[in-house]
């Protein structure tokens, strides 16, 4: 698989439910990020967790990590019709440097249906 | 909330013609970069910006290609001679000290 693969490519979901996105990477990262897309628009930052850091909140969101498995997930609970977007996830490579560029997966498209 | 912007949000352009895109980061941060999506595919990173020079640049960023920071607020793609696989999404995102990058709103490049 690619460097910041996301699965499901799509998922449906009905308001209230919770929606589960992964993100698996090849390469030894120091941080990753998810990013939110409606459609057509900008990159929104969602959550950053470190390679040191196994999981993290930050309001209905939660993110995990596994290093050994090169993977992380993004959990919505209580999912919103307004969440409806693309997710992304994106690593920071480790020892980058100043560039500290990112690299992107395909994404899930997220359908909340009210 | 301070926030990256960038003009124009859309840009419809003849093949061969030059395009500026420009970006305004957020005001202390002191990297930036331009990254694209084309249609439909994923978010490629095109070049890394830092101390008035390209810190890193990929295989996409050939000499058609340029960036340059002419004043202390804007930070700007030119491409020289547009092809019509260059149309896409062009997003441009700063980052302070910390590794969150933060994105502007893009903008939607059409050569024809």
């Amino acid at each position: 698989s690619q460097q910041g693969e996301e699965d499901p490519q799509a998922l449906s979901i009905q308001e209230g439910e919770n929606a589960t996105m992964n993100c698996s990477y090849k390469t030894s990262i120091n941080n990753l990020q998810w990013y939110r897309q409606n459609s057509g628009r900008g990159l929104v930052h969602l959550i950053l967790i470190r390679s040191n850091e196994r999981e993290k909140h930050s309001g209905r969101l939660r993110v995990t990590l596994d290093t050994s498995k090169k993977s992380s997930s993004l959990l919505i609970t209580a999912s919103r019709a307004a969440d409806t977007a693309s997710y992304f996830c994106a690593t920071g490579r480790l020892n980058a440097g100043n560039n500290r560029k990112l690299i992107w997966g395909l994404g899930t498209s997220l359908a909340v249906n009210p | 909330e301070p926030e990256v912007t960038q003009t124009p949000s859309h840009q419809v352009t003849q093949m061969g013609q030059e395009v500026i895109l420009r970006c305004v980061p957020i005001s202390n941060h002191l990297y930036f970069y331009w990254y694209r999506q084309i249609l439909g595919q994923k978010v490629e990173f095109l070049v890394s910006f830092y101390n008035n020079e390209i810190s890193e640049k990929s295989e996409i960023f050939d000499d058609q290609f340029s960036v340059e920071r002419p004043d202390g607020s804007n930070f700007t793609l030119k491409i020289r001679s547009t092809k019509l696989e260059d149309s896409a999404m062009y997003f441009c995102a700063s980052r302070g000290t910390g590794e969150t990058q933060y994105f502007g709103p893009g903008t939607r490049l059409l050569v024809l």
